[in-house]
């Protein structure tokens, strides 16, 4: 079983719906979480970073962490064709990062 | 912001050869670095950790004759290819977290390295 469990998608919405992503983890030391996005060919960029369980807001990004079910989840309001992109969960308890393999999104017009 | 420059991005070389690739923290120090390859639709996986002034660890089943780590100073690390094959061809990415934040603080990434072996 991987430490990190997260769906490839693709995803495919619509403009301006709202996008779920999630992420299963195994080790429940894990305390940091969060979400990069990549475009292809770039590094992976910071979106949001959460420590412990609870909500996160950042404009039209939600990080929600639930470390009693080992679950995380990012929300985009408002999808825009700018948001397509691929979207990877991380998480650590030590200073390395551990990654989900990335949740493709397409937000097509 | 903290910014990771990487250098090549894109690079293609012959089977046998040596490739190295330069990451480099712009605006902060950066002790410890960590380098990443990534295979296509693959998540990022751990290779190495680059450490100033000593010697880079290597994750299991990573070998380090092939993928030299030198960490030069606190804003440079470089990661040689040696000896390359087409397998060794993939996205490789390296980060850096800044010396002044906590250990467990998100890691700034380079823009990655396109090495294709032909």
């Amino acid at each position: 079983q991987k430490e990190v469990e997260q769906d490839p998608g693709p995803l495919s919405v619509p403009e301006g719906a709202i996008v779920s992503l999630n992420c299963t983890y195994s080790n429940s030391a894990f305390q940091y979480f969060m979400w990069y996005r990549q475009y292809s060919r770039k590094g992976p960029e910071l979106l949001m970073y959460t420590y412990s369980s609870g909500n996160k807001e950042d404009g039209r990004f939600t990080a929600q962490v639930d470390k009693s079910s080992k679950y995380i989840s990012l929300f985009i309001r408002d999808s825009q064709p700018s948001d397509s992109a691929t979207y990877l969960c991380a998480m650590s308890h030590t200073d390395k990062l551990i990654f989900g393999t990335g949740t493709r999104l397409q937000v097509f017009p | 912001g903290a910014v990771v420059s990487q250098h090549p991005s894109w690079v293609i070389c012959k089977s046998g050869t040596s490739v190295k690739i330069e990451c480099r923290s712009l605006d902060f120090q950066a002790t410890t670095m960590f380098w990443y390859r990534q295979f296509p639709k693959q998540s990022l996986m751990l290779m190495a950790t680059s450490n100033e002034g000593s010697k880079a660890t290597y994750e299991q089943g990573v070998e380090k004759d092939k993928f030299l780590i030198n960490h030069a100073s606190l804003t440079l690390s470089t990661l040689t290819v040696t000896s390359a094959h087409p397998e060794d061809s993939s996205f490789y990415i390296c980060s850096a977290r800044d010396d002044q934040s906590s250990y467990n603080s998100p890691l700034h990434f380079g823009n990655g390295t396109r090495l294709t072996v032909t």
